[in-house]
């Protein structure tokens, strides 16, 4: 199994710009979750699905930041406008359904100037 | 409220010498646990996880973790450091009674040659 792809792997735009983060999870697996990694603030669960279904959003820190996942396979997290506290590393992890391990992508470095 | 405690955000070792990394855990009903680990530039991997049964659990690179309901922790550790063990080490707490998950806010590791 490739394991969870996510694209791009480093993104540089401005402030003010629109951002968007892909991901791909692993095939089977039905929960989703994004995390924002920074120094500062750790790594943090920003949300999470189930079957394609927004569980709980509650880490997403403001009316900026949004997700969908459309179908099983594929995952989209925007930053609408970006803003610079927004550089950190953007992380998809997907599972089996339940309390069970999770399997973290490789990241996407964001960097807003 | 539920939540992972990781004691000590920085520990150094002597190759060669024992890794002890402490976590404690908050939960009413005990979770299931892990510990993952973080290379630089890398997403976090699983490197054990305890569901039921055996309170002893092996991960790899010769890492293991044992499970102490009396004392609420899930402490990992490793008779003998290696170079390669350098990096960012989370236990994390995933509820069986529904979709919670907590991360603890992570170990650096430093191994001295």
């Amino acid at each position: 199994d490739a394991g969870v792809i996510q694209s791009p792997r480093h993104e540089v735009t401005e402030m003010g710009q629109e951002v968007t983060l892909r991901c791909k999870p692993i095939s089977g697996h039905n929960s989703l979750f994004w995390y924002r990694q920074t120094m500062m603030r750790g790594l943090e669960l920003l949300i999470y699905f189930n079957n394609n279904v927004p569980i709980d959003d509650s880490g997403m820190p403001e009316d900026r930041f949004s997700a969908k996942m459309p179908n099983a396979s594929f995952s989209t997290l925007k930053i609408q406008p970006s803003e610079p506290r927004d550089s950190a590393v953007y992380f998809c992890a997907s599972s089996r359904p339940g309390p069970y391990e999770q399997y973290f992508g490789p990241g996407t470095r964001l960097t807003v100037t | 409220a539920q939540s992972v405690t990781q004691l000590g955000s920085h520990v150094s070792v002597s190759e060669g010498a024992l890794v002890l990394l402490r976590c404690n855990y908050s939960s009413s009903v005990p979770p299931y646990l892990f510990w993952y680990v973080q290379y630089p530039n890398q997403g976090l991997q699983l490197l054990l996880k305890y569901t039921t049964g055996a309170t002893l659990v092996k991960g790899i690179n010769g890492f293991e973790a044992e499970f102490k309901k009396s004392e609420t922790s899930f402490h990992l550790t490793k008779p003998s450091a290696h170079m390669s063990d350098a990096a960012e080490y989370f236990c994390a707490a995933h509820l069986i009674t529904g979709n919670q998950f907590y991360f603890g806010t992570g170990t650096s590791l430093t191994v001295i040659p």
